[in-house]
Order: C-alpha cells, then sequence, then structure tokens
C-alpha cells in the first residue's frame, strides 16, 4: 500500500549545526506535504509545507526540498538549537484536490537531539 | 489567537467502559480531524468534517468508533465498550480548508486498564 516512510530514525547534532532529516513517500498522485515537529508530551506543531509544483520553500531556519523524480522530502534546520529537540513527521496529503480529502499519511518520524 | 484545544488532557477508563472526547478548532477552520497516535509511532487518520458535507469515516477502526460535529465548531468522538487496544493518544486538528495545513490540539491521552 501507499506510505510515507523516513529514512533515518534518530539525527544527533551539534548546537549551530545544520540538520537534514529526510522522508521517502511512495505514492506519485500526492500533491500536498508539510512537516510536523512533535515535542514530548505534545501535539504536532505545523512546521513548512510544501505543494508539488513547487522544489523549495524557505521558512524562518527551515528549508523543504521536495524531489519528486524520486519521491523524496527533506527538511533542513539552519543553525539548529536545543529547542529544536524533537521528533519530526513528514506528512503527505495524497489527493489534496481530488477525493480523499484530508487524509494526511504520516511517517514514523524522526528523533532529532541537539546537543549543547 | 487560540489553537485548538481538546479535553480532556489524560483519561483513565475501565475496559468496557464508554469515553467521550471533546475537541474544540481554531475558530473559523472549516475542516476538523481526528487521528491517534500510540506510543512511539506516527498518527493514524481516523474521520474528518468539512463544513456541511458528510463526514470521512473511513479510517475508524470499528463500530464502537464514532465522532459528530456541531456546525463548524465542536466535536466529539466517542469510543463505546473501550478495549486496551484503543490506549493512545486521540489528537484533533483543524484547518481552514482541507487542502491547507493542519492545526493540531495537545491531545487527549486515553488509558484503557
Amino acid at each position: 500500500g501507499e506510505s510515507v516512510g523516513l529514512h533515518l530514525p534518530t539525527l544527533s547534532v551539534q548546537e549551530g549545526d545544520n540538520s537534514i532529516i529526510n522522508c521517502a513517500y511512495s505514492n506519485s498522485a500526492s500533491d500536498y506535504f508539510i512537516w510536523y515537529k512533535q515535542e514530548s508530551g505534545k501535539g504536532p506543531q505545523f512546521i513548512i509545507d510544501i505543494r508539488s509544483n513547487m522544489d523549495k520553500r524557505q521558512g524562518q531556519r527551515v528549508t523543504v526540498l521536495l524531489n519528486k523524480t524520486v519521491k523524496h522530502l527533506s527538511l533542513q534546520i539552519a543553525a539548529t538549537q536545543p529547542g529544536d529537540s524533537a521528533v519530526y513527521f513528514c506528512a503527505e496529503n495524497p489527493n489534496a484536490g481530488g477525493t480523499s480529502y484530508g487524509k494526511l499519511t504520516f511517517g514514523q518520524g524522526t528523533i532529532l537531539t541537539v546537543h549543547p | 489567537g487560540a489553537g485548538v484545544s481538546q479535553s480532556p488532557s489524560n483519561k483513565v477508563t475501565e475496559k468496557g467502559k464508554d469515553v467521550e472526547l471533546r475537541c474544540d478548532p481554531i475558530s473559523g477552520h472549516t475542516a476538523l480531524y481526528w487521528y491517534r497516535q500510540r506510543l512511539g509511532q506516527g498518527l493514524e487518520f481516523l474521520i474528518y468534517f468539512q463544513g456541511n458535507s458528510a463526514p470521512d469515516k473511513s479510517g475508524l477502526p470499528s463500530d464502537r468508533f464514532s465522532a459528530e460535529r456541531t456546525g463548524e465548531s465542536v466535536s466529539t468522538l466517542t469510543i463505546q465498550r473501550t478495549q486496551q487496544e484503543d490506549s493512545a493518544v486521540y489528537l484533533c486538528a483543524s484547518s481552514l480548508g482541507v487542502v491547507y495545513g493542519q492545526y493540531f490540539g495537545p491531545g487527549t491521552r486515553l488509558t484503557v486498564t
């Protein structure tokens, strides 16, 4: 079946380094992707989204890259801070403009640990 | 402004009891979603509501699960005859519409003993 998955379950970085979290998706019909950050005991926090008509989108200290050819999504965090430590999920909306509205499919998550 | 709120934050119940979980979406958000998150895992879609359209219930795991929404406001997720495998965090999200980013509440942690 269709799925969204992450290459690396854990990532440890030093404060100030750049972090890259990767995600592979298998549904070629997906046209909308979101990255979420989830801290312990809290709900997922929206970070950034990207639609399939784009290959890059930037936010504050974060950049999402989309490679539709290889169905790969990445989240880059610049100058990573201890407060960035959390689980990061990519999510896929398989038919944002079709008939399966709203059914985000989440990956398993990557644990990011930032060491001071 | 106020985000998505959920209540209770924690619920412990005995196997076989019914539970009701509540979600208050962000004002003005027409779409509302329920997800389940088991320990250490990603989120599983359960159901979503969009305006006055019929809800998409395709993610509900059994007929013990049901949800209602009043207009474009509060939603309740009801689990009847709870089982231990229902133990999880139940998350609610809302969005301006189905093609917009979903914003999540803090979740309700349900423990069935």
